[in-house]
């Protein structure tokens, strides 16, 4: 595709249950990033992967959330026993190095904890 | 992030100029950027500036920086109604690539 893609666009889920968020960076993007934004506030880094590894995972909350990247193109944000708090739009972006390149990002998904 | 901290609100006349404030805290930032977010839409990259610059101009865009307040600023000339958004500025430190972002400023373009 074009541009970054996620889905689903939009996840429902109870109060306890995992969910995977699916991020499908710009084809050859080597850096992929993962952000939170809450309703009314800016978004808010969570995790950023150069090639397959987490460079920095210094943004995840807590040992709920996890992100992988095994081949180095698409990656899954995963995220165990879903409290409220977690409701908000998660958004993923890649660029083509670590450098100042333009980092493009996808449309999001909202998640809703009920 | 509460490093970074924008006005909430700015209402405008159309073919007004906008001007967006930002305040950032750390010294170290060696990007600054500004993001436009509409409704529905991904985070949309406006413009940068590196920490060594004053001042970048792009078209209908410039970017005002100072760096001893840590004070940046992005004014829109001829605002049109199509410029309505949130709009975000970042700023990404020396060491690593992760941005810190505002909380944004919801701009209004009024005919």
């Amino acid at each position: 595709g074009a541009g970054v893609s996620q889905t689903p666009s939009n996840k429902v889920t109870e109060k306890g249950k995992y969910v995977e968020l699916r991020c499908d960076p710009i084809s050859g993007h080597t850096a992929l990033y993962w952000y939170r934004q809450s309703l009314g506030q800016g978004p808010e880094f969570l995790i950023y992967f150069q090639g397959t590894g987490a460079a920095d995972d210094s943004g995840l909350p807590n040992d709920r959330f996890f992100a992988v990247r095994p081949e180095g193109s698409v990656s899954t944000l995963k995220i165990q026993r879903t409290e409220r708090g977690d409701s908000a739009v998660y958004l993923c972006a890649s660029s083509s190095n670590s450098g100042v390149s333009e980092a493009f990002f996808g449309q999001g998904t909202r998640l809703t904890v009920v | 992030g509460e490093d970074v901290e924008q006005s909430l609100f700015l209402s405008v006349r159309e073919g007004d100029s906008s001007v967006i404030n930002c305040t950032y805290t750390d010294s170290s930032s060696t990007y600054l950027y500004w993001y436009k977010q509409e409704p529905g839409a991904g985070l949309q990259l406006l413009t940068y500036i590196f920490s060594n610059m004053d001042m970048k101009q792009d078209q209908r865009l410039t970017v005002l920086l100072n760096k001893k307040d840590k004070h940046l600023s992005l004014r829109i000339a001829d605002t049109q109604t199509g410029d309505s958004a949130i709009y975000f500025c970042a700023e990404r430190k020396a060491a690593g690539n992760k941005l810190t972002f505002g909380g944004g400023t919801r701009v209004l373009v009024k005919p």
